[in-house]
């Protein structure tokens, strides 16, 4: 059964640092990743999808990288600013479950002004 | 274009009483995907459809039932609530269904059992 791996649980950072989040799965027979943004009470909204050709993806300060063969992806924010605090979340497609994802637990994130 | 629409937002009922929660995917979409969400056990896969067909469930027992509409709106439903039921559920939808594609979740609803 796979399972993810999210570190660390919680990071408070000022603002302006760059910051690296880690995500790893036990099973790294993972098809693509995802990673996810939520605020409190809120839904997921989507940041960065990396599909399996891909080995990173890169969305204005934000960057994803996914190595299939140590099952790990990091999320690089740069610059960070209070807008940035929230929870984050990997998740990852099997190969043989559709469209299922499987989470990790989130980082939460805060950056300070 | 708007996005994945959850009604109702918040919900309490009591322990025993059934409950339906309703998901609209993006337009055009066609997959749309079920979760719960609780503090200690984190986000949880409940079930799949595309094209009105279950294509995957997670484990969860039977109380846990959904089903989709030739519209791809997707309802699901709990029977016989428990207190540990209380959770945020969320849907995704996608395009298609398979591996590569993107979710796209709704903003949940929020569910209290008492």
């Amino acid at each position: 059964k796979q399972e993810v791996t999210q570190i660390p649980a919680a990071l408070s950072v000022p603002e302006g640092e760059n910051l690296v989040l880690n995500c790893s799965f036990t099973d790294s027979a993972i098809y693509n990743l995802q990673w996810f943004r939520q605020d409190p009470g809120k839904g997921l909204t989507s940041l960065l999808l990396i599909q399996s050709s891909q080995r990173e993806q890169t969305s204005g300060r934000l960057n994803a990288s996914l190595d299939k063969s140590s099952g790990r992806s990091t999320l690089y924010i740069a610059a960070s600013q209070p807008g940035d605090s929230a929870t984050y979340l990997c998740a990852g497609h099997e190969e043989t479950s559709g469209s299922r994802l499987t989470f990790g637990e989130g980082t939460q994130l805060t950056v300070n002004p | 274009k708007a996005g994945v629409t959850q009604t109702p937002r918040y919900l309490i009922k009591t322990r025993g009483q059934q409950v339906t929660l309703s998901c609209s995917p993006i337009s055009g979409h066609r997959s749309v995907s079920w979760y719960q969400q609780t503090p200690g056990q984190g986000l949880q896969f409940l079930f799949e459809y595309f094209s009105e067909t279950q294509r995957n469930k997670g484990n969860f027992p039977g109380r846990f039932s959904g089903r989709q509409f030739s519209n791809s709106r997707s309802e699901m439903n709990v029977s016989t609530l428990e207190l540990g039921d209380s959770a945020l559920y969320l849907c995704a939808s996608s395009l298609g269904y398979g591996q590569s594609e993107k979710l796209f979740f709704g903003s949940g609803t929020q569910l209290s059992v008492l």
